[in-house]
């Protein structure tokens, strides 16, 4: 399975940006980039996916490099509620299911 | 409200008593999917199913049974739980090519 590095925790200050970084060195063409996140307490969350484009929802953007090797995932105005796990996943939406690594802690202070 | 829903949310039982959690989707979503997660470890996928009758193993299978009999369902099963099968559990689903998942509000276990 293509593997994912992320950072073990990250902080961040209340309504600022935060860029959440992810290294897929190992990514093959057909493995899309998910992000989710948990907060305390509650089930993953669905946050953003993309393949090669940049991305922009309602919760979060997802910058993709050119090579595909890593991605980014920003969050434009940080609140208390944003503190969670947030996990980068690749999926190869042919053949293997969601694979979750150890994620990254993201705290927000007020 | 699309959905998945688990059921029961928290659930202690003694070892060997044969029991289900029950997951269901409202999305007509063909894939779904079971996991566990425990401290230190992270989430880890028990099994998963593309579609109706289409059932596979994931990284933790043993001591767990599922069935995909309809596509709203996806129940796992513990035949004769075991002490080291206490976690909490997540059901999630998903449409097939690569889309994003919606995750239950799990279930905790605890077997004693």
């Amino acid at each position: 399975d293509a593997k994912t590095t992320q950072p073990n925790s990250m902080e961040s200050n209340e309504e600022e940006p935060v860029h959440l970084p992810c290294n897929h060195s190992t990514i093959s063409g057909t493995d899309y980039i998910h992000w989710y996140r948990q907060l305390p307490s509650q089930g993953p969350e669905y946050v953003i996916h993309g393949l090669t484009s940049n991305v922009n929802n309602r919760m979060a953007s997802l910058a993709i490099a050119e090579d595909r090797k890593s991605s980014t995932l920003i969050l434009h105005r940080a609140t208390l509620r944003d503190a969670a796990v947030y996990y980068c996943i690749l999926f190869n939406s042919g053949n293997t299911p969601l694979v979750f690594g150890k994620g990254t802690r993201l705290s927000v202070i007020a | 409200e699309a959905q998945v829903t688990q059921n029961p949310r928290y659930l202690i039982t003694v070892t060997g008593k044969k029991l289900t959690v029950t997951c269901s989707q409202n999305m007509n979503h063909e894939y779904m999917s079971w996991y566990r997660q425990d401290p230190g470890l992270g989430l880890r996928q028990i099994y998963y199913s593309m579609n109706v009758e289409v059932t596979d193993k994931g990284d933790v299978p043993e001591g767990y049974k599922v069935s995909r009999k309809e596509k709203r369902n996806f129940p796992l099963i513990l035949e004769s739980p075991s002490p080291n099968q206490t976690s909490l559990y997540f059901c999630a689903s998903s449409l097939f090519k690569g889309g994003g998942y919606t995750f239950g509000s799990g279930t905790r276990l605890t077997v004693v």
